[in-house]
């Protein structure tokens, strides 16, 4: 069964740094791409990052208003995806997902986790 | 980047009524779009993909079609487990973006 568990939310002042964590497990991690995606309370979702896989180089997307900020990274031998986000604004906060594709060369996400909320206040 | 226009925000519809959510490229997406449900609390959960393929497991009832820029997911005899909100996603290009989303209830 796939599974993916994201961690490392909470309250955070704006400007500060939160990396978020994504333990996945039921699936061959290393030739997977992986994604976060995040959702503003109440409103709709906006896909924040793809890492892909190493026959890919490891290669990051980003929407450009995210560039800069936020980094994607993974563990293969941890099968772990991880969020770095720098400079936290008070509209970074979201729930934020941890999301895969069925296999290479789909883009949709049949697979969530259960999300972590960042809130970035002061 | 590529916007995608949703609409109706906000729907309200009986049992077993049809119910049509519209979903507007600002470009041609070439069927790289996917729809999603979400209900209160949970993960969005995938219903379509491709614009008329229905996942594994989610009931006929649901249906995606269009072309080009204009998409539509279509859900016949609504169910009281349909009330939710719906997004549509479109993949064919970075930034993958989604839908504002349709806020579904009973009447």
């Amino acid at each position: 069964e796939v599974q993916l568990v994201e961690t490392g939310g909470g309250l955070v002042r704006p400007g500060s740094s939160l990396k978020l964590s994504c333990a996945t497990s039921g699936f061959t991690f290393s030739n997977t791409w992986m994604n976060w995606v995040r959702q503003a309370p109440g409103k709709g979702l906006e896909w924040v990052a793809l890492i892909k896989d190493k026959y890919s180089n490891y290669e990051a997307k980003y929407p450009e208003s995210l560039k800069g900020r936020f980094t994607i990274s993974r563990d293969d031998s941890q099968s772990r995806v991880y969020l770095q986000m720098n400079t936290l604004r008070d509209q970074d906060t979201a729930t934020y997902y941890c999301t895969r594709p069925v296999n290479f060369g789909s883009y949709w996400f049949p697979y969530w986790g259960q999300g972590t909320l960042v809130t970035v206040s002061s | 980047d590529i916007q995608m226009t949703q609409s109706p925000a906000s729907l309200s519809a009986s049992l077993g009524e049809t119910v049509t959510i519209e979903c507007r490229a600002s470009e041609d997406i070439y069927n790289g779009l996917a729809w999603y449900q979400q209900k209160p609390g949970k993960s969005p959960h995938l219903l379509i993909y491709n614009a008329n393929s229905l996942h594994t497991g989610v009931p006929s009832r649901f249906s995606g079609s269009g072309s080009g820029t204009q998409y539509s997911l279509k859900i016949n005899s609504l169910q009281s487990e349909d009330v939710a909100s719906y997004f549509c996603q479109q993949y064919y290009d970075y930034p993958w973006t989604f839908g504002g989303g349709t806020n579904l209830e009973l009447k």
